[in-house]
């Protein structure tokens, strides 16, 4: 299994552009998230996917938008980057147990926005 | 106040230290509490999970207080692999989609 994966996992866009972010894993997990990690600061939750076809907002969804059609994929888009969005990403899954809240991470990406 | 703090250090200890990290939190409503270890420029991942009566996983040991709203993690015998950033994280209001608030962790270094 490859677990989570990212892609890409480097980036650097001008403000104004528009990009794609892919979270991709093979467990068979139902809930997905994407982070956003800053310098000094603790990972924070930008949106989330209890299943296929449903998402919902986290702590700080602005200026993200996310897609799961698929189980397996979870895709955060940035319509027009800004340079507040620089930040390391992370996607993670995690099964809808509620004993084990474990959540296994992707190795993250690295965007830059100048 | 934030809702999951810790103390950022650095912790630099000597190996064969014993280091302890607090981590306070504000949602009383909150049910499960875990460490997560972060490695320099990679993803976080499960220490582990804390109980209520407290538990141990060789040389890790982590306490919860929920009267204090408090958990710690003990290190015992530290090893040089033991360098590395650790996260105290909470679920968010005992919710079961799994929204984890995480501190913005503390950075220990372990010198030969």
């Amino acid at each position: 299994n490859a677990g989570v994966t990212q892609t890409p996992k480097f980036r650097v866009l001008k403000t104004g552009q528009s990009m794609t972010l892919l979270c991709a894993q093979d467990m068979n997990h139902e809930y997905m998230y994407w982070y956003r990690q800053d310098p000094g600061m603790g990972l924070r939750l930008i949106h989330y996917s209890v299943g296929e076809g449903t998402t919902a907002k986290g702590e700080v969804p602005d200026g993200y938008n996310v897609s799961r059609l698929k189980k397996q994929n979870f895709l955060l888009g940035l319509e027009s980057a800004a340079p507040s969005q620089t930040s390391v990403y992370f996607c993670a899954s995690r099964l809808p147990d509620r004993v084990s809240y474990e959540q296994y991470f992707g190795p993250g990406t690295r965007l830059t926005v100048t | 106040r934030k809702e999951v703090e810790q103390d950022p250090g650095p912790f630099n200890v000597p190996e064969g230290a014993t280091v302890a990290f607090n981590c306070t939190y504000s949602n009383s409503a909150s049910q499960s509490f875990f460490w997560y270890r972060q490695d320099c420029r990679k993803e976080p991942k499960l220490l582990m999970s804390v109980y209520s009566s407290g538990n141990e996983d060789g040389r890790f040991t982590a306490q919860l207080n929920r009267a204090s709203q408090y958990i710690s993690l003990l290190i015992r015998d530290s090893k040089l692999s033991d360098s590395a950033t650790y996260l105290c994280v909470v679920n968010w209001s005992g919710s079961n989609t799994g929204k984890l608030i995480f501190g913005q962790g503390t950075t220990l270094q372990v010198k030969p």
